[in-house]
């Protein structure tokens, strides 16, 4: 059974970093498109990073230069590192996969994260 | 920036039909493959219809998708209206460089 599992959230204060995980199972990470997804409050979804599977990158320009994505193969997980967090970044943080051949998404639970001004 | 437009939101009755569209901002939205997301309150997004019209295993054939491009839109019927089917619904599909775009969402009411 695929699942995908985020931890990681909190509240932090602006200016401060959390790293968010996603733990994968019934798949492996280095073989997928992985994508983290968020939603501010009350607001829709926004694509904010995609580790492609050759391990290239894809950043928002409203993270570019603050976010990282990443993986560890041997624990079969991604990561977004988030330094230099803002109000602006409070949202629930989707991780996601998209299927190998094809556009159908598998998704996670979403951790929430919070940033005090 | 390619964008995608969606109704702020639709209301109908139980057991009717409803239909949501969304309309791309230029170019060619039959370029690239539309995926329709659905998310009950205090739920994460699930896949209703990916790659236009195909349904996920699980996902009734209630719910179809569509292109139109005449009108540079895709299009999710939900037929047979249910209170379950009460979420917010969004578009996605990717700009000229192969990146994420999604819509703004429709809050579907069954009355």
């Amino acid at each position: 059974e695929v699942q995908l599992v985020e931890s990681g959230g909190g509240l932090v204060q602006s200016g401060g970093s959390l790293r968010l995980s996603c733990a994968i199972s019934g798949f492996a990470v280095r073989k997928n498109y992985m994508i983290w997804v968020r939603q501010a409050p009350g607001k829709g979804l926004e694509c904010v990073s995609v580790l492609y599977s050759a391990g290239t990158t894809y950043y928002a320009d409203s993270v570019k230069g603050r976010f990282t994505i990443s993986r560890d193969d041997s624990e079969n997980t991604m990561y977004l590192q988030m330094n230099s967090l803002t109000y602006e970044d409070t949202a629930v943080y989707y991780c996601a996969r998209r299927y190998t051949l094809g556009h159908q998404v598998d998704w996670g639970q979403g951790t929430r994260v919070s940033v005090s001004s | 920036n390619f964008m995608l437009t969606q109704p702020h939101s639709v209301s109908e009755s139980p057991g009717k039909t409803v239909t949501i569209s969304c309309t791309g901002s230029s170019g060619n939205i039959a370029a690239n493959y539309v995926q329709w997301y659905q998310q009950r309150p205090g739920s994460a997004p699930t896949t209703i219809i990916y790659e236009d019209n195909q349904r996920p295993s699980g996902v009734p054939d209630r719910f179809s998708g569509s292109i139109d491009r005449s009108s540079n839109s895709a299009s999710l019927t939900i037929s047979g209206l249910k209170t379950e089917d009460e979420a917010d619904y969004y578009c996605q599909s990717y700009d000229t460089t192969n990146h994420w775009v999604f819509g703004g969402g429709t809050k579907v009411t069954v009355l």
